[in-house]
């Protein structure tokens, strides 16, 4: 399967934890990618490979992986965390790259 | 620091073509894949294909085979994207994004500013 599956909506409590699950088959192969995305910019890396954080994204960021699904944690959600936030991998062939369909986080 | 920087907003008619480009800056052209991307009016994320900016190679999304060509100029760092037989479904925000090399996985670290293509008769 080429579909990485996401929940369209979350929500969190200023200062709580979130995590954002992202699932697809070859999730058991590769791991996923994480970017955030506020409205109107360009996508923002935010977690790759084996829970790696490009420099500059905050430590409440992290990652993790089991069996066929990715997930997105982000511990101590602040204001500034609202956006969508979409997972990225290859698909099984390992040729062809493809995004989850979207989460959007809310932050109360 | 890594910059990418897009050509600007396109206005086409259907059945056109559109031509983008991405300039990059601050890494080795030459060194790292340019992906494209395209994102649809409040839709996911669609990737498009790739160019080996070293070489030249490409690898297009089924989707789009026969209707895209990327191109690079390494002298100009400058990344292409072209798209023919335009119709209102191809009407998006383009991306370009710069490939970090990933085990076992994939990312694109560094993102263009988008390019909207507004298609309409």
């Amino acid at each position: 399967s080429s579909e990485l599956t996401q929940d369209p909506a979350v929500s969190v409590t200023l200062g709580q934890t979130v995590t954002i699950t992202c699932q697809g088959d070859s999730l058991r192969i590769y791991y996923a990618s994480w970017y955030q995305q506020k409205a109107g910019q360009a996508p923002v890396l935010v977690i790759y490979g084996k829970n790696k954080r490009p420099s500059g994204i905050p430590d409440r960021f992290s990652g993790s992986s089991s069996g066929n699904t990715a997930s997105l944690t982000i511990t101590g959600a602040q204001a500034e965390d609202e956006a969508d936030y979409y997972c990225h991998s290859r698909d099984s062939s390992g040729y062809n790259y493809v995004f989850g369909t979207g989460t959007e986080v809310t932050v109360l | 620091q890594v910059h990418l920087v897009q050509s600007g907003t396109e206005l086409k008619k259907p059945g056109a073509s559109v031509k983008i480009s991405c300039k990059a800056s601050g890494y080795t052209f030459t060194s790292y894949a340019i992906h494209w991307v395209r994102q649809a009016p409040g839709q996911s994320l669609e990737w498009m294909g790739w160019i080996n900016a070293g070489n030249g190679n490409t690898k297009y999304a089924q989707p789009f085979q026969g209707r895209v060509s990327f191109t690079r100029d390494a002298s100009a760092t400058t990344a292409y994207m072209e798209l023919s037989s335009l119709t209102s479904e191809d009407t998006a925000v383009y991306f370009c994004a710069k490939e970090l090399i990933v085990v076992v996985g994939a990312a694109f670290d560094f993102w263009g500013q988008g390019t909207l293509v507004a298609v309409s008769s």
